[in-house]
């Protein structure tokens, strides 16, 4: 199994540019997620999925969209980058709501 | 909303000095809980978790945490550390039946110096 992946592993916006982080998964899980990680703010979660079809809010959603069409698959879009989305990204999936989460390697995101 | 502290955010150690890196959590209720490490460059990955049962927990690497309720604590441990160890640990709590997602802690990154 490969996991949880990742792409692009780095990534360059102008501010006003959008582009979508995508993130796969193999293991058949049902829950997903995207964190955020900035210095000294620890992970903040922007969304998160409990299946095919259903997305929600985390602590951090503005300037982000989701969408959920598959179990294996769930991008990011950035809609109108900015610089203070400047970050690192990470997909993470879990099989139920309870277990442990896989992390992907993270994307690392400059909006200049 | 349940929140998670971390109380250390940066430790700095020797090799063989003993590591205590604390975590508490805000929710009253049932919850399952989690450190997780971030090794240089890397993902994140689990160390250990607490589920029910033996509140002493025994992780990967030598690692363990303890689980005390009436602390609402669930603090991480290693009698002896080693270079390698150096990187960032994150705590999260899952409430049952509360969030589908568990929230994180801000994380301590630890640096142990040979």
């Amino acid at each position: 199994n490969a996991g949880v992946t990742q792409t692009p592993k780095f990534q360059v916006l102008k501010t006003g540019q959008s582009m979508t982080l995508q993130c796969a998964q193999d293991m058949n899980h049902e829950y997903m997620s995207w964190y955020r990680q900035d210095p000294g703010m620890g992970l903040r979660l922007i969304h998160y999925s409990v299946g095919a079809g259903i997305t929600d809010q985390g602590e951090v959603p503005n300037g982000y969209n989701v969408s959920r069409s598959t179990t294996e698959d769930f991008p990011l879009r950035l809609l109108s980058a900015a610089p203070s989305q400047t970050s690192v990204y990470f997909c993470a999936s879990s099989y139920g709501e309870d277990n442990e989460q896989f992390f992907g390697p993270g994307t690392r995101l400059t909006v200049l | 909303a349940q929140s998670v502290s971390q109380h250390n955010h940066h430790v700095i150690l020797s090799e063989a000095a003993s590591l205590e890196l604390g975590c508490n959590y805000s929710y009253g209720g049932t919850v399952n809980l989690f450190w997780y490490v971030q090794y240089p460059g890397q993902h994140l990955q689990l160390l250990l978790k607490y589920f029910s049962g033996d509140p002493l927990v025994k992780g990967i690497k030598g690692f363990e945490a303890e689980f005390i309720k009436s602390k609402f604590s669930f603090n991480l441990r290693k009698p002896s550390v080693q270079w390698s160890d150096t990187a960032e640990y994150f705590c999260a709590v899952k409430t049952s039946g509360g969030s589908y997602i568990p929230t994180f802690g801000r994380g301590t990154s630890l640096i142990v110096h040979p």
